[in-house]
């Protein structure tokens, strides 16, 4: 069974470095048929996809968040990160990670989420 | 961007009623279009990839269906389990983008 856990620091001091860890387990990150991807849900609102990245290291980055974002891999622990600089109280949110299924050059949906963290961004 | 505009943003139903849910996208790009459902506290789940695809252990009331660029998810007989919030999502172009969601209400 494929799971997902997001890690990570609660609270983050406006201006601050946002950094979070999911680790996978019961698939490889380096599998080819997957992209791993950031997805977060400010208090009370609806989803928005930060970015993602391929086993190869391959980004895409939403741009809206892009000048801030960088998400980044480590297949020898098979975990991804998710770091986002100089943070507002807009950054307030819930945090996930996902897989997202690729094939025949298109991706699809995201089929497995971690459980989410909540992160706080406040002085 | 592609825009994906969802209607309505909440309904009430009962148990047993036939429900539809629309998401319009801003411009066509075929079928990369997904749908969500999430309970409060809880992750997304993915109910529905490529506007029919139908998950692996997702009930068969689920089903989608596109119609150029107007998406729905239909629940054909709605369940105590299905009171949630829906989402869709394509997955055609960057950046992935979600509809604003439809919150499904006794």
């Amino acid at each position: 069974q494929v799971q997902l856990q997001e890690s990570g620091p609660g609270l983050v001091k406006p201006s601050e470095t946002l950094s979070l860890t999911c680790t996978v387990s019961g698939a490889s990150v380096s599998n080819g048929t997957y992209y791993w991807s950031w997805v977060r849900q400010p208090p009370g609102k609806g989803l928005e996809w930060v970015g993602y990245i391929y086993y190869s290291g391959s980004t895409n980055y939403n741009p809206s968040l892009k000048s801030r974002v960088t998400i980044s891999v480590d297949t020898s622990q098979n975990q991804f990160s998710l770091k986002l600089t100089s943070v507002t109280a807009a950054d307030t949110a819930v945090y996930y990670c996902a897989r997202i299924y690729c094939s025949g050059g298109g991706c699809y949906g995201m089929d497995v989420w971690g459980q989410g963290t909540t992160v706080t961004v406040s002085s | 961007d592609i825009q994906m505009t969802q209607s309505p943003s909440s309904l009430s139903a009962s148990v047993g009623d036939r429900v539809s849910i629309t998401c319009r996208a801003s411009q066509i790009f075929g079928s990369y279009l997904n749908w969500y459902q999430q309970k409060p506290g809880k992750a997304p789940k993915l109910l529905i990839s490529a506007a029919s695809s139908l998950q692996s252990g997702v009930p068969s009331r689920f089903s989608g269906s596109r119609s150029g660029t107007d998406f729905t998810l239909t629940i054909s007989s709605l369940q105590p389990e299905d009171f949630a919030t829906y989402y869709c999502q394509q997955s055609y172009s960057i950046p992935l983008t979600f509809g604003g969601g439809t919150k499904v209400e006794i």
